[in-house]
C-alpha cells in the first residue's frame, strides 16, 4: 500500500464550482498533515495545515479523519488561479518525523 | 527576506559524469531537506539535516548519492556516475526547527537531465 494516495485527476471544473479532493495515508502514527500547492514547473508551496478539528481559510476547507486515515480539501467558488496540482502531505514516521511524505498530487483545472 | 535558493537552475550532463547541486536555505533555518521529483511524479524524500544531528539518509536511492551540509548553512547534493534515471528536478527545502508541524519552504529546484 502506498504511503499517501491521491486521485491524480485531472479535475476539470468551471469557475465558481465547488470541488473536493481526498487523500488517504497508510501510517496511523502520522501526526502532521498538510495540503501543498504546486504550479506547473514550480516548487511546492504550503496551502494549509490540516488540524484534527478541521480548519478553514477563506474558500478552502481541510478536514482530517484519523480513524479512517483520510484527509480532504474542499475548494468553494473556484477561480481560474486555483488551477494547480494539490499535494497531500503527511510527516514521516519512526526516526524520520521531520521529513514529509508527499502524495503524487491531484491536478485541478478551472475553466472559464 | 530571501527564500531558499538553489543552483544551478538547470544542469545537463552525460551519463557517467558526477554532478553537484547546491542549496542555500533560509537564514536561521536549522533543518534542510532534499527531495527528488521525476517528471509527472510526486516528490520523493532523499535526505534530511537537522542541526548538528546525524543526517537521515534513509531516502537516498543508492550509494551514488551523497549530501553534505556545512553547519546550518549551505548543502550540496552529489550524484556520482549519473544514470539516465537520475533525470529529475531536485528540490531543497528548509524549515526553522525541523519540527514535524512546521512549514517547509522550497527552493525553485535544479532540473537535471542526464543524456
Amino acid at each position: 500500500r502506498k504511503e499517501v494516495e491521491q486521485d491524480p485527476g485531472p479535475f476539470n471544473v468551471p469557475e465558481g464550482a465547488t470541488v473536493a479532493f481526498n487523500c488517504t495515508y497508510s501510517n496511523s502514527a502520522s501526526q502532521s498533515f498538510f495540503w501543498y500547492r504546486q504550479d506547473c514547473r514550480k516548487e511546492p508551496k504550503l496551502l494549509m495545515s490540516v488540524y484534527s478539528s478541521g480548519n478553514e481559510d477563506g474558500r478552502f476547507t481541510a478536514q482530517l479523519n484519523r480513524a479512517s486515515q483520510y484527509i480532504s480539501l474542499l475548494i468553494r467558488d473556484s477561480k481560474l488561479s486555483d488551477s494547480a496540482t494539490y499535494l497531500c502531505v503527511v510527516n514521516g514516521w519512526g526516526g524520520s518525523q521531520g521529513n514529509l511524505i508527499f502524495g503524487k498530487g491531484t491536478k485541478l483545472s478551472v475553466k472559464p | 527576506g530571501a527564500g531558499v535558493s538553489q543552483s544551478p537552475s538547470n544542469k545537463v550532463t552525460e551519463k557517467g559524469k558526477d554532478v553537484e547541486l547546491r542549496c542555500d536555505p533560509i537564514s536561521g533555518h536549522t533543518a534542510l531537506y532534499w527531495y527528488r521529483q521525476r517528471l509527472g511524479q510526486g516528490l520523493e524524500f532523499l535526505i534530511y539535516f537537522q542541526g548538528n544531528s546525524a543526517p537521515d539518509k534513509s531516502g537516498l536511492p543508492s550509494d551514488r548519492f551523497s549530501a553534505e551540509r556545512t553547519g546550518e548553512s549551505v548543502s550540496t547534493l552529489t550524484i556520482q556516475r549519473t544514470q539516465q534515471e537520475d533525470s529529475a528536478v531536485y528540490l531543497c527545502a528548509s524549515s526553522q526547527r525541523g519540527d514535524s508541524l512546521e512549514t517547509q519552504y522550497f527552493g525553485p529546484g535544479t532540473r537535471l537531465l542526464v543524456l
